[in-house]
């Protein structure tokens, strides 16, 4: 099973929106509801930001926001914060009934 | 809210086995998966495999088929995940998570929380 296709960085000023994909295939992202997206901290754990495509977890940034078309998901984070700068992983069930990660996504807020 | 405290850091030699244990607390234990989920010095996040302890039958990324153990007991709500024939590739942090846990009725399909990390240095 392959890595999940995301870009290896984006950057963004504060303030604006910026969006990450992850890019998978028809046994994966596109197969199934199952994406997720985590946020990491240089020396911290993942932190789960996205579930099931596009919901918050309680206590989640509403400037968090996910989507799904065919087999790339999105994270689309808007109104910039100095704090949001990490990095940045989807997830997806597969039809082997595996998990996989995407490669990660830096975010450098300017 | 289920917390998740790994065990500490490790140093083995390559050819050599690490088991790093898993503890669960202030949540359901048995019916909610466990994963494993390692990330090498500068890399990305990796699935190794994962286990519902209520089943006992544990799930793995076929990189790592033969290679890793994934265990569960339930009787002190820890997980451990044994890794053999180790080599320096395998130099990384690992972490347990809970689920995603899909069977029956339940369908969550993500990792939340995430343990702390374990640090496993292979190297001669």
């Amino acid at each position: 099973q392959s890595a999940l296709t995301q870009p290896a960085s984006v950057s963004g000023s504060p303030g604006q929106s910026i969006t990450i994909s992850c890019t998978g295939t028809s046994s994966d992202v596109g197969g199934y509801n199952y994406v997720s997206w985590y946020q990491q901290h240089p020396g911290k754990a993942p932190k789960l930001m996205i579930y099931d495509v596009s919901k918050r977890p309680s206590g989640v940034s509403n400037r968090f926001s996910g989507s799904k078309s065919g087999n790339t998901a999105s994270l689309t984070i808007s109104g910039l914060q100095a704090e949001d700068e990490a990095d940045y992983y989807c997830s997806s069930y597969t039809s082997s009934s595996t998990w996989v990660f995407g490669g990660g996504t830096k975010l450098t807020v300017l | 809210q289920v917390q998740l405290v790994q065990s500490g850091a490790e140093v083995k030699k390559p050819g050599s086995s690490v088991k790093v244990s898993c503890k669960a607390s202030g949540g359901t234990f048995s019916s909610y998966a466990i994963s494993w989920v390692r990330q090498a010095p500068g890399q990305g996040l990796e699935w190794m495999g994962g286990i519902i302890p209520i089943f006992g039958t544990a799930n793995y990324a076929q990189k790592f088929q033969g290679r890793v153990t994934i265990t569960a007991d339930e009787s002190t709500s820890t997980a451990y995940m044994e890794l053999s024939s180790l080599r320096s590739e395998d130099t990384a942090v690992y972490y347990c998570a809970r689920g995603p846990t899909i069977f029956g009725v339940v369908r969550e399909g993500w990792f939340d929380p995430w343990g702390q990390g374990t640090l496993v240095t292979v190297s001669s």
